[in-house]
This record gives C-alpha cells, structure tokens and sequence, in this order.
C-alpha cells in the first residue's frame, strides 16, 4: 500500500516548455487534487477532482489544465512553463469515511523549476 | 478570498517544553485536519476533528475543534527533537470538497 505517488520527484523546464506531473493513489479515494507550495504561502489548491470524470478549479488555476484519467490517476499539466510556475507541487487524496468524515493524504511532492 | 491564520510563524522552544499554536478562519469549517511537514517530505497527518468542541489526542499530540467552529488548537507536550518541522492547519467548508490551509507554524526545539 504506496498511498498517493507522485512522478517526477524533481524537474527542471526553461520558460515554454510543457510537462505533466503524475499522481497515483491505491486507497480507492473517490477525491483527488493538486496544490503548489511557496515559501511563505501555504498550500494553494491548483485543481480537485470530487470523483472520477469531474474536476474544477482551485484558487489558483491558470497557466494549468488537469485530467482524471480513472479513479487512481490525476495529472497535472503545464502548457507553457513560465518562471512564476517553480513550486513544490503536490498531490492528494481523501475519501469520505464513515459518519460523514474525510481526511486528506499527500504524495511526496514534485520540486519544479522553471528558467 | 477565506483566511485561514496561523500562529505563531515560528518558535523556538526547549527540548521538554509543552508548545501551543492554533488557527482562526472567518468562516465556519466542518473539518479541522493538522499536518506536519518535514523538509522535502511531503504533509503528514497527525490529527482529523469533526465536530465543535471535540478533543483529539495522538501520542504527545492534542488537537481542538473550537466550538464557533472558526478555530483550533494543537498542542504538543513534552517536546522531543524530532518534533522540529513545520505544521500546518487545514479546514474544510461545509458541503464542499476544499480545504484551505494556514500558512505553517515552523517549530525549532533546542536540544
């Protein structure tokens, strides 16, 4: 039981270039989704996907696109890379539990560099 | 936009003390999760709340619901080294699939 995965651990872009970031869970979570990490700023939400076939945007999505390839997989997608895009990224999964409850897990993160 | 505000920033204790920090949102929240993160590692979760008022305890760990449901606290006893890290909070609007996360409590213990 590997949790939620997250494929690469590190990358690095010049401005332009494209990428996708990949991201596995094996807890059967119905929700999936993708934050950013800054120094200072916390966790911003990029994208979430509430169940398998539906995703919607997070508090900072331009510059990203997103796609729930089936209940496991969610990938993350940068077009264009641009400088302010260098970030942590991170992946997580949560399902609701019993009693109506949900905790949220992350991957390990993808450390991006964009030059 | 929500604020979710995180207290202190930083700290610095010594190896034995008890440390205390808590979040304030401006909304109400349905779930209150609190997270540790050590560098290069991704959130780990220590504790989950669910209801107002309720009183969660992991370890050396205890966590509140705030009964406004607008906050909690975290409190670690004993601190031990391997405590060192960052520690966020996170909230959950009712009816919603988001959370908002505080922007981290950094914590140094001094041996």
């Amino acid at each position: 039981n590997a949790g939620v995965t997250q494929t690469p651990k590190f990358q690095v872009l010049k401005t332009g270039q494209s990428m996708t970031l990949q991201c596995a869970q094996d807890m059967n979570h119905n929700s999936m989704y993708w934050y950013r990490q800054d120094p200072g700023m916390g966790l911003r939400l990029i994208y979430y996907s509430a169940s398998e076939g539906t995703t919607d945007k997070g508090e900072v999505p331009n510059g990203y696109n997103v796609s729930r390839l089936n209940k496991r997989e969610f990938s993350l997608r940068l077009e264009s890379a641009a400088p302010s895009q260098t970030s942590v990224y991170f992946c997580a999964s949560s399902e609701w539990g019993s009693g109506n409850t949900d905790t949220q897990y992350f991957g390990p993160g993808t450390r991006l560099t964009v030059l | 936009g929500q604020q979710l505000n995180q207290s202190p920033q930083s700290m610095f204790i010594q190896e034995g003390e008890d440390v205390s920090m808590n979040c304030t949102s401006s909304s109400i929240f349905n779930t209150w999760l609190w997270y540790k993160q050590d560098p290069g590692e991704g959130p780990v979760l220590l504790i989950a709340l669910y209801k107002a008022g309720e009183l969660t305890s992991n370890g050396r760990l205890t966590a509140q619901f705030g009964i406004t449901r607008k906050d909690s606290f975290l409190n670690i006893s004993a601190s031990i080294p391997s405590d060192v890290g960052i520690y966020f909070c996170a909230g959950q609007n009712p009816g919603t699939y988001k959370y908002i996360f505080g922007t981290g409590t950094r914590l140094k213990v001094l041996a």
